[in-house]
Formats: C-alpha cells, sequence, structure tokens
C-alpha cells in the first residue's frame, strides 16, 4: 500500500519554476502516480499524469526517477493564479485491485 | 465542455437524518467517485462504481451508501447521519480509458448537527 508524503507547503515568486516532490517509497509495480491541482471551494482538477522517466504537458512536467520511490511537478513560470493545493496521487486503478491514496497536499503561495 | 455537477453545495442536516447526495454527469463517463475531504487528511475514497448497478467500496465505506441506476448519475446516502460526518463531499467521474484522469464537481459542504 503505497503512502504519499509531500510538503506542507511552499512559497516562491512569479516567474519563477517551482518543483514539488512526492515521496512514495512503496510504491508498487502496476501504481501510477498523477497530480492535481485544488483551488479553494472547487473540486480538484487534473494535471499531469505518468509512470516512469519524464512527462510534460502544456502546464507542467513530471520527472519520476528509475526507482520510482519519488516523483517531482515542475511547474514553469508561475504566476499568482498557480497559488493552490497541489496534491500528489498513487495508485492502481485496475479494477480487480483497486488502490488508490491521495496524498495530504502541498499549500503552494506566489508571492508577486 | 466536461461536466460534473452536484446537487447541492451547502446541506444542514440533524444527526440521524436520512442524507442524499446527489451527482451528475454529463460525459457519458463510466466510472464514477465519491470521496470526502477533511482538513490534513487529504482525499479519501468512499464508494465508487465502474458501471450501472455496480458500486465498490473504497478506503472508508462505513455509514455510506451509493446507488448507481443510470450511467451519468451517482448519488451518495448518508443512512443516518452523524455529527463525524460533517465534511466536504466531492463527486468526480472519469472515462473507461483513462481512470486517472477524474473530473471532479464543485463539491458538497456537508454539516451535521
Amino acid at each position: 500500500l503505497a503512502k504519499t508524503t509531500q510538503p506542507i507547503s511552499m512559497d516562491s515568486y512569479e516567474g519563477q519554476e517551482v518543483n514539488i516532490t512526492c515521496s512514495h517509497n512503496n510504491i508498487a509495480t502496476n501504481d501510477y502516480i498523477t497530480w492535481y491541482q485544488q483551488f479553494p471551494s472547487q473540486g480538484p482538477r487534473f494535471i499531469i499524469q505518468g509512470y516512469k522517466t519524464k512527462v510534460t504537458n502544456e502546464v507542467a512536467s513530471l520527472f519520476i526517477p528509475a526507482d520510482r520511490k519519488s516523483s517531482t511537478l515542475s511547474l514553469p513560470r508561475v504566476s499568482l493564479s498557480d497559488t493552490a493545493v497541489y496534491y500528489c496521487l498513487v495508485g492502481d486503478m485496475g479494477r480487480s485491485n483497486y488502490q488508490l491514496i491521495w496524498g495530504a497536499g502541498t499549500k503552494l503561495i506566489i508571492k508577486p | 465542455d466536461v461536466k460534473v455537477t452536484q446537487s447541492s453545495r451547502y446541506l444542514v442536516k440533524r444527526t440521524g437524518e436520512k442524507v442524499f447526495l446527489e451527482c451528475v454527469q454529463d460525459m457519458d463517463h463510466e466510472n464514477m467517485f465519491w470521496y470526502r475531504q477533511d482538513p490534513g487528511l487529504g482525499l479519501r475514497l468512499i464508494y465508487f462504481s465502474y458501471d450501472v448497478k455496480m458500486k465498490e467500496k473504497g478506503d472508508i465505506p462505513e455509514g455510506y451508501s451509493v446507488s448507481r441506476e443510470k450511467k451519468e448519475r451517482f448519488s451518495l446516502i448518508l443512512e443516518s447521519a452523524s455529527t463525524n460526518q460533517t465534511s466536504m463531499y466531492l463527486c468526480a467521474s472519469s472515462p473507461g480509458t483513462s481512470d486517472y484522469e477524474q473530473y471532479f464537481g464543485p463539491g458538497t459542504r456537508l454539516t451535521v448537527t
């Protein structure tokens, strides 16, 4: 049963690159890593998902080392609107063995 | 545009009442989920469903039941509400081909007094 650990909070400034690391030492072979963003009074929103190495989309990159015991969400050139809580999610969504664990989230505050 | 709606944003109920939380998605998604969110605990899965009339227990199903009579609708039921069920309840859906990319509703803040 994978358990995730993330920093409780982080600060950064507009225009900077922000990296949020999630630790998941007990990740299983079938587990994927997914990151979500949540603004106050809203449900979480999917950002990115990966299994190994690097994944990039239009909003973020996800770096996963070979041992998969951690992952890093990278947000390039953040703005004030990136202030939110970011969740690291590790799990196996296979229907015969459904396991889905959410981290406690990292509150990211972007300053001007 | 993808949309998940929940019947109420705020709800106040008394201990012992039966509570229904409704969730509707308009994306023809196969999978639907109910979570509760509490400060410091992240999201915890209560129940999920992969198909109509099908349900699976999540991590914390005690005190809850669900119903999925139609593909687009997934209901969470608190048979006898208790104060420890005061929480934010979030519904989500996902297509069968991408279980990890879930679309969430805005949430229902339930207070049980």
